[in-house]
């Protein structure tokens, strides 16, 4: 159980261009999505916060205009990168905390994204 | 301070030994520890998460938590090289429900 799926798994897009990441919960139902970002040798750093039907909560230096979440339904949230350029290129995470439980929140496998 | 100090090592421990993993955190309002394991190209998984002052073990694997002194740790019994991997100490502080991690160590067990 508690399964969070990410697609693509692995994106190449040219500098400009628009990038759309979906998180799926497929067993459960996600009250709260969580983007991350995750550079080279360097830990996991939150993007957003995204509550089902509300706008996301964005972390201070995080472009809300540039990185723009959407978290239409209880088991899919997605992130589009707009205008990427090549400093956007990371390893993108979700992460989904279940209706039933506060504390724990269960990883998709990521989505690794290359800006050229 | 970064809020949640972990050793980035990498830390050795040979096949079978005990590796200890340790980490602090600034936010004394902090309820809820975790651990992550993290291989390389891949997301984190989950391998322990505890609440409690004192000691909560899983198979090999022991956390320790003691809230006076804002440190957790986490004890990797009869390690294998399988466990070989960067591990993430991740805090819910008194920020509603985020998760804020570590810099991670890296743990390498050599056969």
């Amino acid at each position: 159980g508690a399964v969070v799926s990410q697609h693509p798994s692995r994106v190449i897009c040219k500098s400009g261009t628009s990038v759309k990441i979906e998180c799926r919960s497929l067993d459960f139902q996600a009250t709260t999505m969580f983007w991350y970002r995750q550079f080279p040798k360097q830990s996991l750093m939150l993007m957003a916060t995204s509550n089902e039907g509300s706008k996301a909560t964005y972390e201070q230096g995080v472009e809300k205009d540039k990185f723009l979440i959407n978290h239409a339904s209880l088991t899919l949230s997605t992130l589009t990168v707009t205008s990427a350029h090549p400093e956007d290129s990371s390893f993108y995470i979700c992460s989904a905390r279940s209706v039933t439980s506060f504390y724990e929140q269960y990883f998709g496998p990521g989505t690794r994204l290359t800006v050229t | 301070q970064k809020e949640v100090e972990q050793n980035s090592g990498p830390l050795s421990v040979p096949e079978g030994a005990i590796a200890s993993l340790n980490c602090t955190y600034s936010d004394r309002g902090s309820q809820s520890f975790f651990w992550y394991r993290q291989y390389s190209g891949k997301s984190p998984e989950l391998i322990m998460f505890i609440y409690s002052n004192g000691d909560k073990e899983d198979g090999r694997f022991t956390a320790q938590l003691n809230k006076a002194s804002q440190y957790v740790s986490l004890l990797i019994r009869d390690s294998q090289p399988s466990d070989s991997a960067t591990y993430l100490c991740a805090v819910i502080g008194t920020s509603y429900g985020k998760l804020t991690f570590g810099q991670g160590t890296i743990l390498t067990v050599h056969p």
